[in-house]
């Protein structure tokens, strides 16, 4: 199975901050990776799809880079709905496997 | 509006059964593959198996591979998941995921999720 880690799993953080989060994975995915937002009590949203493409109606302070083991996800200007927890999931191969998650929370 | 609703959770002993349905709309469901994906309390988010636009093909997690069984009926526009021989790691929020396009795992649109509790 493709282990995925992510980094940090928690940061503390103000709104206007710019977020950056890291997902690595254990072998190469080429770019079949996506982020995900669950807020508190609510279901996963999807945001960023095969690493870098933005949903529709997501709005364009989320960003997505990388391919192959390495990614990146960033929030440029944290606004208060955005506390949250994030998860990276690849679908290179099955299992299809999530991240742990990082939590970004107020400071 | 595209939605996806579950039902069908519950508290169950160990090696008990619990059948989850998600019930879609506003979509063409019989042409967008499905997933499961569940999330056991203050933990991550766990794949558990997926179905194919025709149903013809499946896949599983080998957690629950053996145990659990994904279905569909296209004419009710329901996705099922039944799972037999539940053990208590099996707790969790089950989600049903519809996929974006084709075969590829980018979970677009999910249900609210339903609670299955595995406990004596």
């Amino acid at each position: 199975d493709i282990q995925m880690t992510q980094s940090p799993s928690s940061l503390s953080a103000s709104v206007g901050d710019r977020v950056t989060i890291t997902c690595q994975a254990s072998q190469g995915i080429t770019n079949y990776l996506n982020w995900y937002q669950q807020r508190p009590g609510a279901a996963p949203k999807l945001l960023i799809y095969d690493a870098s493409n933005l949903e529709a109606g997501v709005p364009s302070r989320f960003s997505g880079s990388g391919s192959g083991t390495h990614f990146t996800f960033t929030i440029t200007s944290l606004q208060p709905e955005d506390f949250a927890i994030y998860y990276c999931q690849q679908y290179h191969n099955l299992p299809f496997t999530f991240g742990p998650g990082t939590t970004v929370d107020i400071k | 509006e595209m939605q996806l609703l579950e039902s069908g959770g519950g508290l169950v002993q160990p090696g008990g059964s619990l059948r989850l349905s998600c019930a879609a709309s506003g979509f063409t469901f019989n042409t967008y593959a499905m997933a499961w994906v569940r999330q056991a309390p203050g933990k991550g988010l766990e794949w558990v198996s997926e179905i194919s636009a025709t149903g013809d093909k499946t896949h599983y997690a080998d957690s629950v591979k053996g145990r659990f069984t994904i279905s569909r009926d296209n004419s009710k526009s329901t996705m099922y998941l039944q799972m037999n021989s539940l053990r208590v790691e099996d707790t969790a929020v089950y989600y049903c995921a519809k996929y974006f396009f084709g075969v590829y795992a980018i979970f677009d649109l999910w249900g609210q999720g339903t609670l299955v509790t595995v406990s004596s």
